[in-house]
């Protein structure tokens, strides 16, 4: 009964080795949400779809990209991992109704480390 | 400026206590409200929406000033398990902004 699932739950790279994070969502939500969350911070916003409209925080460096296929799944690919970019990430989805985006519902994570 | 701002804490009080929270925000075209739990090493998950009447679930009350722009959160009756971290969310129709967090730890 997982509602936002994650895959895979840990994922070792190497450096500058391209990585993709996978995402999906029994919940028939039409908004998914990227997150990167290190040590101690808040969770940043990478970027989010909206059905499939796509949008792009401004400071998101280029090095992230995203999928979104389909309504269920959604993908992030680090092209260029760094050291820098070991994180947990965290997928999410909300509704949107009207002008409001509602409660997000937040997959396990995907703890990326980077040698 | 932070968009959303928390004390980090630590707050540590006994098993028992009262402990409240404060967050502030920038954004005065914030329309929702949130506060999320996230223990170690996991997800944030929704602890309670915030309403502008206030509202009550249990143990915990949540207060939002939209004039003073800030948003708390009251725990009363404090359990060894509810010690987490706290996230203050405030969203707009096109943005979803986090706090970092304010570290709870209670000891019996």
């Amino acid at each position: 009964d997982a509602m936002v699932i994650q895959n895979p739950r840990y994922q070792v790279t190497q450096f500058g080795k391209p990585v993709t994070l996978s995402c999906s969502q029994t919940l028939n939500h039409n908004v998914m949400y990227w997150y990167q969350q290190k040590s101690s911070q808040a969770p940043k916003l990478l970027f989010h779809y909206y059905d499939k409209d796509f949008n792009n925080e401004a400071d998101t460096p280029d090095n992230f990209q995203s999928r979104r296929p389909n309504t269920s799944f959604c993908f992030l690919d680090i092209r260029s991992p760094g050291l820098g970019d070991a994180a947990m990430y965290l997928c999410a989805t909300s509704k949107r109704a009207g002008g409001a985006l509602e409660t997000q519902y937040f997959g396990p994570g995907t703890r990326l480390l980077v040698l | 400026r932070k968009e959303v701002e928390q004390d980090p804490g630590p707050f540590n009080v006994p098993e028992g206590a009262t402990v409240a929270f404060n967050c502030t925000y920038s954004n005065s075209a914030s329309q929702s409200f949130f506060w999320y739990r996230q223990d170690c090493r996991k997800e944030p998950k929704l602890l309670m929406s915030v309403y502008s009447s206030g509202n009550e679930d249990g143990r915990f009350t949540a207060q939002l000033n939209r004039a003073s722009q800030y948003i708390s959160l009251l725990i009363r009756d404090s359990k060894l398990s509810d010690s987490a971290t706290y996230l203050c969310v405030a969203s707009s129709a096109s943005k979803i902004i986090f706090g970092s967090g304010t570290r709870l730890s209670i000891r019996p």
